[in-house]
């Protein structure tokens, strides 16, 4: 079974600052990679994604995700942060199970506080 | 298209008492997960089905909780008798063969008092 680990449980930095995210995942075959964002008292939303090609990925408000396959990771960063930026961003990984459809897991979330 | 809707939004029971929840997938999505979210966690996987068949529920305390998906469209998930631990956002997502990303719904919020 496949699982997901986030190595930082808070992050705390400045308007402006980078920021970067791991996330490693165990499961030795193919993969589907997200990353959703949940903000204060609202739903899931997703950040970006990878399937295929190009392991650079952008996604939206200037996040951005590599993959790198023999590391088994998919750290996002943002050079630049604002104070909106400030929720809990989760790491997600996808198997294709035949029959049974894509089973979905999630690591455990950072949460991140930008302050101004 | 139409988003995963799911009711209540909140909802606070005493312990030992029943809750249900309800979730309406995106049309035409055969897959429907239910995931457990406690406060400071990732959502973890209690149960997920394919049309109106579970494919994996070994995460579900299925001594207390349940959930069907009688017609392979909408799906209730029950909790009986909650615990305090129970108390947690309960999300329903739903990923169709098209797509490449699930989508969720707003999610429940359960207080067990």
């Amino acid at each position: 079974a496949q699982s997901v680990s986030q190595h930082n449980h808070h992050v705390i930095l400045s308007e402006a600052a980078s920021l970067e995210l791991g996330c490693n995942y165990s499961y030795g075959g193919t993969v589907n990679l997200f990353w959703y964002v949940q903000y204060p008292g609202q739903h899931l939303q997703l950040l970006l994604k990878y399937f295929s090609g190009d392991p650079l990925v952008k996604g939206i408000k200037g996040f951005e995700a590599e993959f790198i396959k023999s590391k088994f990771s998919f750290n996002l960063r943002k050079p630049s942060v604002q104070w909106s930026d400030t929720a809990e961003y989760f790491c997600a990984v996808s198997i294709m199970i035949k029959a049974a459809g894509n089973k979905l897991t999630f690591g455990g979330g950072t949460r991140v506080l930008v302050k101004p | 298209e139409a988003g995963v809707a799911q009711s209540p939004r909140y909802k606070i029971i005493e312990k030992r008492q029943s809750v249900a929840f309800w979730c309406n997938p995106i049309s035409g999505h055969a897959t429907l997960y239910w995931y457990q979210q406690i406060l400071g966690q990732g959502p973890k996987l209690l149960i997920q089905f394919q049309n109106n068949g579970v494919v994996d529920d070994s995460q579900l305390p299925k001594d207390r909780f349940s959930a069907e998906r009688l017609k392979g469209v909408d799906s209730t998930l029950k909790i009986q008798p909650a615990k305090l631990e129970d108390s947690a956002v309960y999300l329903c997502a739903s990923f169709g063969i098209m797509n490449t990303e699930a989508f969720f719904g707003q999610g429940t919020r359960l207080t067990v008092v």
